[in-house]
């Protein structure tokens, strides 16, 4: 159980044009889920909160309106990278909380994005 | 947020056991302790948490100091797939998970 499947692995894209990652939790419902990115050889950078039915929170220094997060249902989250730009280019990582009170998480495989 | 402090970097023998510790001195008393880990180019893995007792399950087991000011993620038998960045993070229930930089594992064979 608790399997989170994020889609696409991995994407190409030229400079401009907008990207779309998805991230569900197969058998559970998550109110909460959250998105990172990480650059080599670092740590994952918190991106967002997203909550199911409301806005998402963006952590300080991250543009909302160029990282579009929904959370339209409990078990779908999706990440929009708008006009992207080569420094754009990261490995987007979701992950999402059982509900039920429940405090770890669980993450998907992760979407290499590169933007040429 | 807590601060925790964890070894850049260790190594161990395959087919022995490994002790991965962490200090959280700051900890809040409500905080769980959560531990994760990161195989190379793949999403991050839960492991295992807890919030005072000791806690076991398949992959691992947690122990954690009476003070709770610290925390040791104990692997039984290391093998070559359990090479990877281990974080160790405090977490408040309800609350957002924040990576630190982990310790990389090194598994020898």
């Amino acid at each position: 159980g608790a399997v989170v499947s994020q889609h696409p692995s991995w994407v190409i894209c030229k400079s401009g044009t907008s990207v779309k990652i998805e991230c569900r939790s197969l058998d559970f419902q998550a109110t909460t889920m959250f998105w990172y990115r990480q650059f080599p050889k670092q740590s994952l950078m918190l991106m967002a909160t997203s909550n199911e039915g409301s806005k998402a929170t963006y952590e300080q220094g991250v543009e909302k309106d160029k990282f579009l997060i929904n959370h339209a249902s409990l078990t779908l989250s999706t990440l929009t990278v708008t006009s992207a730009h080569p420094e754009d280019s990261s490995f987007y990582i979701c992950s999402a909380r059982p509900d039920r009170g429940r405090t770890e998480a669980f993450f998907g495989q992760g979407t290499r994005l590169t933007v040429v | 947020d807590a601060k925790t402090t964890q070894p850049n970097s260790m190594e161990s023998n395959e087919e022995e056991p490994v002790h991965l510790p962490c200090n959280h001195s700051t900890i809040s008393g409500t905080d769980y302790i959560h531990w994760y880990r990161q195989l190379p180019s793949q999403g991050p893995e839960y492991v295992i948490h807890g919030l005072t007792s000791n806690v076991n399950n398949r992959m691992a087991s947690l122990a954690i100091a009476e003070d709770r000011k610290s925390s040791t993620l104990i692997l039984h038998r290391a093998t070559l797939r359990d090479a990877a960045v281990y974080y160790c993070i405090p977490v408040a229930r309800g609350d957002k998970i924040i990576f630190g930089k982990g310790t990389r594992l090194h598994i020898l064979p």
